[in-house]
């Protein structure tokens, strides 16, 4: 069964980058079939999802966070991150790192598995 | 950006309830709709994707309808594990999130 974890700082100097790592477990993470991606919540606020790196290397990014996101696969390790540059408080949240499942069948497509979340503080 | 948005934002109800949970877009989506639920301290769970197949493994008291706009979550007898939120989410334009609904005791 494939899990997810994430982990990171979990306080950051607000302009600093703000890195997390997922690491994948139960599978490899390269299996030709499987994208990955980064979702957040704010306290209080709603969930957003931040960005996919699918199973071809394409990369689709929320527009909101484009100029300073990198999402990236470490195939040897097992593992995607993420890197956000110049960070803010508006950047404090629950990190998820999720597979991104695409339907065999057609474009359905789905967040399944999540990781169980890291809070990301962003403070002086 | 397409808006979701989820009704009721909480609701009390008891075991053995039938509860019914809305969501909505703010343009069609067709069908792509997915419910999810989340528990204190874990990570959410896929319920329901393209608006009423039900992920393996899950319950079927839980069921998924809708097209279009108009969507709806239904567990037809609620069960001590099913208090938790839930949440809509939309994967026909880029992807978004309703704003959860609490279910409580």
């Amino acid at each position: 069964q494939l899990q997810l974890q994430e982990s990171g700082p979990a306080l950051v100097k607000p302009s600093e980058t703000l890195s997390l790592f997922c690491t994948v477990s139960g599978g490899p993470i390269s299996n030709g079939n499987d994208s990955w991606a980064w979702i957040r919540q704010p306290p209080g606020k709603g969930l957003e999802w931040i960005g996919t790196i699918y199973y071809s290397g394409s990369l689709h990014y929320n527009p909101s966070l484009k100029s300073r996101l990198t999402i990236s696969v470490d195939t040897p390790n097992n593992q995607f991150s993420l890197r956000l540059t110049s960070a803010t408080a508006a950047d404090t949240a629950m990190y998820y790192c999720v597979r991104h499942l695409i339907a065999a069948d057609g474009p359905y497509n789905w967040f399944d598995p999540w990781g169980q979340g890291t809070l990301v503080t962003v403070s002086s | 950006d397409i808006q979701m948005t989820q009704s009721p934002s909480s609701l009390s109800a008891s075991v053995g309830d039938r509860v019914t949970i809305t969501c909505r877009a703010s343009q069609t989506i067709k069908r792509y709709l997915n419910w999810y639920q989340r528990k204190p301290g874990k990570a959410p769970k896929l319920l329901i994707y393209a608006a009423s197949t039900l992920q393996s493994g899950v319950p079927s008291r839980f069921s998924g309808t809708g097209s279009g706009t108009d969507f709806t979550l239904t567990i037809s007898s609620l069960q001590p594990e099913d208090f938790a939120s839930y949440y809509c989410q939309q994967s026909f334009n880029t992807y978004s999130f309703g704003q959860g609904t609490k279910l409580e005791i």
